[in-house]
């Protein structure tokens, strides 16, 4: 199975930064990521698919980038309702594997 | 506006079963693939399931390959997961989700393994 590195694990940051998020696959997937946000007792929610695609409805503070076994997510200045848990996901093949989640937290 | 409703949760013994159901509504239900996805009590996302969109295609984790079986209706719009042989490790909320992508998901189920 293609293993997800997904870094930092916990991250504290300040409303107005620009936070960058990484995620390494052990093998080549071409663009075929995503990136989901998720709040205490909710379901995920795709803010990018396709590495870069941002999902409609999503604000455009967010952007992911990236290709082959590199890719960022970046959100260009936090929002206070941004502060949740970030995973990325590769879609390249079976098994799916999400990275480990990067948790954003308030400075 | 595109919905997907889990039900079926609940407390199962060790290797007891239990049929988890996820219906969808606003979008065309047959026409696309459909996953079963899972995260335990304060622990990140997992993988389960996919089924293709005909039902003709199914893959699984390996951590329940052999126990867990997919399934759909296209005709009530729904999704299946029947677990068998349940462990205390199987303890999570299920959630399901739509596509190649996984861009739509449910609210999830929660699913307890203990004696």
């Amino acid at each position: 199975a293609i293993q997800m590195t997904q870094s930092p694990s916990s991250l504290s940051a300040s409303v107005g930064d620009r936070v960058t998020i990484t995620c390494r696959a052990s093998q080549g997937i071409g663009n075929d990521l995503g990136w989901f946000q998720q709040k205490p007792g909710k379901a995920p929610k795709l803010l990018i698919y396709a590495a870069s695609t941002l999902q409609s409805g999503v604000p455009s503070r967010f952007s992911g980038s990236g290709s082959g076994t590199g890719f960022t997510l970046t959100i260009s200045s936090l929002q206070p309702e941004d502060f949740a848990t970030y995973y990325c996901l590769q879609d390249y093949t079976y098994p799916y594997t999400f990275g480990q989640g990067t948790k954003l937290e308030i400075k | 506006e595109i919905q997907l409703v889990e039900s079926g949760g609940g407390l199962v013994q060790p290797g007891g079963s239990l049929r988890l159901s996820c219906v969808g509504s606003g979008f065309t239900f047959s026409s696309n693939t459909m996953n079963w996805v899972r995260q335990a009590p304060g622990k990140g996302l997992e993988w389960v399931s996919f089924i293709s969109s005909s039902g003709s295609t199914m893959y699984y984790a390996d951590s329940v390959k052999g126990r867990f079986t997919i399934s759909r209706d296209n005709a009530k719009n729904s999704l299946y997961l029947q677990m068998n042989s349940l462990r205390a490790e199987d303890t999570a909320i299920y959630y399901c989700a739509r596509t190649k992508g996984l861009d739509y998901w449910g609210q999830g189920t929660l699913v307890t393994v203990s004696s």
